[in-house]
């Protein structure tokens, strides 16, 4: 079965210096997507970085890099040089047809704090 | 911005009493996806439209039902409402349905039952 697992309910980091949020999955499916997805304090969900299981290469969007080890089945999302915008929700999301939705699978948030 | 409109932002209702929740996908978005975000239950996946036809259910309540349309604007309607379906409604949409096409989200809909 699909699963998606954060097992940092909270992360701090000092503004400038880079950040890892961690995220292992499941899934029997050979195809699927990773994603994350930061949610600051007003609500919305803002798409970040995608990474797809037969991409050789790690994701990278500006700032955010992903970190994918597939044996480990980890999705690591690395920050660089933090911001205090940086401070949110961030979650770790997985789609795949394993349960022929292709529909997103979240993880339940790291909540991330950019101290000045 | 993402490209994807829901209306309202912001709703109070009485239990008991039920509203509707509009969707405006990305323009060339066919998928369109409801998501309901609460504090002891995460994101749920509710359902799933593409093209005008149910793709895919989750966890949606019998209470709630949705459709899209044929301009690709989907609703998500919500009756006898209880206190417990106070929540964060987010739609979403993507191109299609394959697990690399990216689903980009509304800003979402907070409704409060009371």
């Amino acid at each position: 079965a699909q699963k998606i697992t954060q097992t940092q309910p909270g992360m701090f980091v000092q503004e400038k210096e880079a950040v890892t949020l961690d995220c292992t999955y499941d899934t029997s499916d050979p195809s699927y997507g990773l994603f994350w997805y930061k949610q600051p304090s007003s609500g919305e969900m803002i798409f970040l970085i995608y990474q797809g299981s037969y991409d050789q290469q790690n994701a990278t969007e500006g700032r955010y890099s992903l970190n994918f080890q597939k044996a480990r089945k980890s999705a690591n999302l690395v920050i660089s040089a933090s911001q205090l915008g940086d401070s949110a929700m961030y979650f770790c999301a997985m789609r795949s047809s394993e349960t022929g939705a292709n529909n997103l699978f979240f993880g339940t948030g790291t909540r991330l704090t950019v101290i000045p | 911005d993402s490209g994807v409109t829901q209306t309202p932002k912001h709703l109070i209702t009485a239990t008991g009493q039920r509203v509707t929740l509009r969707c405006s996908p990305r323009s060339g978005d066919l998928s369109v996806y409801w998501y309901q975000q609460s504090l002891d239950q995460g994101l749920q996946f509710l359902i799933q439209y593409y093209n005008g036809e149910e793709r895919a259910k989750g966890n949606i309540l019998e209470r709630f039902s949705a459709q899209q349309f044929p301009d690709l604007h989907s609703e998500l309607n919500l009756s006898s409402l209880e206190l417990g379906d106070s929540a964060l409604y987010f739609c979403a949409s993507s191109v299609g349905s394959f697990s690399g096409n990216t689903i980009y989200f509304g800003e979402g809909s907070w409704l409060t039952v009371v």
